[in-house]
């Protein structure tokens, strides 16, 4: 089955810096990795998704890119915001969604 | 549209007893799953429904069983709780154009002393 490897375990940032999380994923049928944002006390929210056929995708501060041949793929915030901590969980598909251990991210003021 | 809601939101159980818990979703959406969630660990498939009637085991079923009676709800059952089963629990939903694309409640934390 699909093994997903997330890291770091967590980040820390000065608001207004960016932020990296990088995933890995074994199956290399896996053609769809969706980012979850997870707020204290809350469950996992869709944030950003990229396919396999496109390398990057942007909303906002927020981006995606994809390598299909080293297997891997990484989160990127741009301009970060207290708001923005929170635990960011990757994930691959391939028949079913496979999550990273989770990242979890504090923006100091 | 409340999206996809979860009954209870935490819960204390001694081991051996038994309860269910309740997903409910109102977007007409045919795929349902039940997550479990530990530290360090990330979330892990429980079971999952693909439609009303059907279910199929995930990764970690042991302990769990489901029922899938009304398209909008998905049960998930503890037979007989023991402590390695306390967790966060997480329900999603997607709809069938788009089954991978998992819309989560708001979580039962369960306790089992």
């Amino acid at each position: 089955g699909e093994n997903v490897e997330q890291h770091p375990s967590t980040l820390s940032v000065q608001e207004g810096d960016s932020a990296v999380i990088k995933c890995t994923y074994s199956d290399s049928a896996s053609n769809y990795f969706p980012w979850y944002k997870q707020e204290l006390g809350k469950g996992p929210q869709l944030i950003i998704d990229i396919r396999s056929n496109v390398g990057e995708k942007k909303d906002q501060r927020i981006a995606v890119t994809l390598n299909k041949t080293a297997k891997h793929f990484s989160l990127h915030i741009t301009e970060t915001q207290p708001e923005d901590s929170a635990v960011y969980f990757c994930a691959a598909n391939d028949y079913k969604l496979s999550f990273g251990a989770g990242t979890t991210v504090t923006v100091r003021a | 549209n409340a999206g996809v809601t979860q009954t209870p939101k935490f819960r204390v159980l001694k081991t051996g007893q038994s309860m269910t818990l309740l997903c409910a979703q109102d977007m007409n959406h045919e795929y349902m799953y039940w997550y479990r969630q530990d530290p360090g660990m990330g979330l892990r498939l429980i079971h999952y429904s693909v439609g009303e009637g059907t279910t199929a085991k995930g990764e970690v079923p042991d302990g769990y069983n489901v029922s899938r009676l009304k398209k909008q709800n998905f049960l998930l059952g503890l037979e007989s709780a023991a402590p390695s089963q306390t967790s966060v629990y997480f329900c999603a939903s997607s709809p069938p154009a788009r089954q991978e694309t998992q819309y989560f409640g708001p979580g039962t934390r369960l306790l089992v002393l």
